[in-house]
């Protein structure tokens, strides 16, 4: 079936580094794309977005980048801080009914001080 | 929690015993949804509403039911057939009624089983 899932389950960076956490999707009808962070006991906060006709999309100190031809999208975080340390889950939004949010396993980022 | 409230934020429920988890919002967003989150996994959709009065089932909705009597509120109970229910559960709303795009969660319950 179609899935949403990431590479890496735990990355560990030092702080002040570039942190890349990575998402691939197998569903080519997926037109929307997004990041959440999920601190411990806390509920997912939304990062990013970004649509299936853009490639790249930028905000405070974090990017998306969708390469649609190999089914990839990714999150680097800027000069990473320790309150960065979270949980990282990818969803798309596919053709499915309802259109609902399809989420990826996640991907926890650990900032070394 | 941008104005997504859930509660309480830790239920213990004991065997047999059907137990309910609380979401209000005052964001006044059309649609409303629960997801089931176990260690280290992503979101599982378990119900989701987008209108009151009117619901549609999830993922693994079995051995869960909710309501929609208002829009603010979308409660939901872990019955007594929902046989493994220890997990963290997430309410979310979103402004739209027909996608889920950019959802707003809640700051989530955890539920064990004594």
């Amino acid at each position: 079936g179609e899935s949403v899932g990431l590479h890496l389950p735990t990355l560990s960076v030092q702080e002040g580094d570039n942190s890349i956490i990575n998402c691939a999707y197998s569903n080519s009808a997926s037109d929307y794309f997004i990041w959440y962070k999920q601190e411990s006991g806390k509920g997912p906060q939304f990062i990013i977005d970004i649509r299936s006709n853009m490639d790249k999309r930028q905000g405070q100190r974090v990017t998306v980048l969708l390469n649609k031809t190999v089914k990839h999208l990714s999150l680097q975080i800027a000069a990473t801080q320790p309150g960065d340390s979270a949980v990282y889950f990818c969803a798309e939004t596919g053709d499915n009914a309802g259109n609902m949010l399809t989420f990826g396993g996640g991907t926890r980022l650990m900032v070394k001080p | 929690d941008g104005g997504i409230t859930q509660s309480p934020k830790y239920l213990f429920r004991k065997e047999g015993q059907n137990v309910t988890l609380s979401c209000e919002q005052n964001l006044n967003h059309d649609a409303m949804y629960w997801y089931r989150q176990d260690p280290g996994q992503g979101l599982r959709l378990i119900y989701y509403s987008q209108i009151v009065n009117d619901f549609q089932k999830g993922d693994i909705a079995e051995g869960y039911s909710v309501s929609r009597e208002k829009k603010e509120s979308f409660p939901l109970t872990v019955t007594s057939a929902q046989k493994n229910p220890t997990a963290f559960y997430l309410c979310a709303s979103s402004p739209l009624g027909v996608t889920n795009e950019k959802l707003f969660f809640g700051s989530g319950t955890q539920l064990s089983v004594l």
